[in-house]
């Protein structure tokens, strides 16, 4: 099937620093989303991205629709202890009916 | 409130038991979608419903069947478990034309032994 690669799959950061993670694939999506999901609960919607090179902010955290409609980031700012979580990238690929493809997530544990 | 409603929260099962997995949502979506996540995996779509009286399935439909059996609920029945079948299984609905509607119940935890 379809694949996004989603990087870096754990991340190990002090509070207070900045957080970078992406997705990317060989294949050309209309829709980006990246989702937060917290132990035993289901993933939450953190930003949607409609248009190549959009640039999306949502408080803290910014996200990006590359130009090529194959990848996107998502930065968040000034990281603090509820950020802690899974957070994943999803597609929507040109020409589907709102079907997602998902990325594997990234890890996010913040160090005490 | 309550969004979408999964039940059971966990579950047990022996190989070649069976069993159903129940969602509901209250949202009056039209969509719902019935996904399993894997350690080290995104969600894998398993089977979808794009509006009332309609199934189709999805990456991943072998061993499952499903039920749309009104507009709130959507239910997914395992006939046989096997323990590949070991996961968590989330349920979500969508608001027609929007993402941003997307919502996702809190799972099902399930262990086939």
């Amino acid at each position: 099937g379809q694949q996004l690669n989603q990087s870096p799959q754990s991340m190990f950061i002090q509070e207070g620093e900045d957080v970078s993670m992406n997705c990317t694939s060989s294949s050309i999506f209309n829709t980006w989303l990246w989702y937060k999901q917290d132990p035993g609960e289901g993933p939450v919607l953190l930003i949607a991205l409609y248009k190549a090179g959009e640039l999306t902010s949502n408080g803290r955290l910014t996200a990006q629709f590359g130009i090529t409609r194959k990848d996107s980031f998502l930065n968040i700012s000034a990281s603090i202890p509820s950020d802690v979580g899974i957070y994943f990238c999803a597609g929507q690929l040109r020409d589907s009916n709102y079907q997602l493809i998902w990325g594997a997530g990234t890890k996010l544990i913040i160090k005490p | 409130n309550a969004g979408v409603t999964q039940t059971p929260k966990f579950q047990v099962l022996k190989t070649g038991q069976s069993m159903t997995l129940q969602c509901a949502q209250d949202m009056n979506h039209n969509s719902m979608y019935w996904y399993r996540q894997d350690p080290g995996m995104g969600l894998r779509l398993i089977y979808y419903s794009a509006s009332e009286g309609t199934t189709d399935k999805g990456e991943v439909p072998n061993g499952y069947n499903v039920s749309r059996l009104n507009k709130r609920e959507f239910s997914l029945r395992l006939e046989s478990a096997a323990p590949s079948q070991t996961s968590v299984y989330f349920c979500a609905s969508r608001k027609t034309g929007s993402f941003y509607g997307y919502t996702f119940g809190s799972g099902t935890r399930l262990t086939v032994v």
